[in-house]
């Protein structure tokens, strides 16, 4: 069962234009991260934001957090070629156990065309 | 570098064999995940430790198990392959950090396998 569901599923954009991608999910969380999957690659973590953080800046990401909506919203700015790739978010706290388990969406396809 | 590996990369099988997939990671941490990927469902935990001895359910364990001897492998085993098994499996790892629940996953590159 899915905690986080991205919107959209898939996203396609030039380079050098933004790319926003968004995240919501059900329940409680004490953080939300964002990772990054290439073609054929493991994921790799992003950024994590906090249950009490809204706003959180790592380069080019900017990733926002609203506990209210239980929404989060994942900012690629001046995007590349090499940016294409598809993302996730994920939610802690997730199935059966506390320590560190995560949930995961199902992603959303981003493709920049150079 | 400290890094997590998975063997072999690429496996194809029979329905009914067992087969092993290995994860090792060099961090010394405490927490290894297993999950599968498949189209149009993401990611799902298969199973999952929080250190040696100690193993759990994911959502999706049923045909699966695996045991942890030490802290740097969680082997999985398909005891009876089944062409619904058919996948890509990822590994992480995590570690727990006293006071913080902050839990960051280190995935490794991925295993395809492919059940005939």
């Amino acid at each position: 069962s899915q905690q986080g569901e991205e919107d959209p599923q898939a996203l396609s954009i030039q380079e050098g234009e933004n790319a926003t991608m968004n995240c919501s999910y059900k329940t409680s969380i004490n953080n939300l991260q964002w990772y990054r999957q290439n073609s054929g690659r493991g994921l790799v973590h992003l950024i994590l934001i906090r249950s009490n953080e809204r706003e959180k800046h790592s380069g080019r990401l900017r990733v926002t957090l609203d506990t209210s909506k239980k929404s989060s919203s994942l900012l690629i700015t001046a995007s590349r070629a090499a940016d294409t790739a598809s993302y996730f978010c994920a939610t802690g706290g997730g199935y059966g156990g506390s320590q560190g388990n995560l949930i995961f969406g199902k992603g959303t396809k981003l493709s920049v065309k150079p | 570098d400290a890094e997590i590996t998975q063997s072999p990369r690429h496996k194809i099988t029979e329905t009914g064999r067992q087969v092993t997939l290995a994860c090792h990671q060099t961090w010394n941490q405490n927490n290894m995940f297993w999950y599968r990927q498949d189209l149009g469902h993401g990611l799902r935990l298969i199973h999952y430790s929080y250190g040696v001895q100690d193993t759990n359910k994911g959502e999706v364990s049923d045909g699966y198990s695996v045991s942890r001897s030490n802290t740097e492998d969680l082997p999985l085993t398909l005891e009876s392959a089944a062409s619904s098994q058919t996948s890509v499996y990822f590994c992480a790892s995590s570690e727990t950090r006293p006071g913080r629940r902050d839990n960051e996953q280190f995935f490794g590159p991925g295993t395809r396998l492919t059940v005939l």
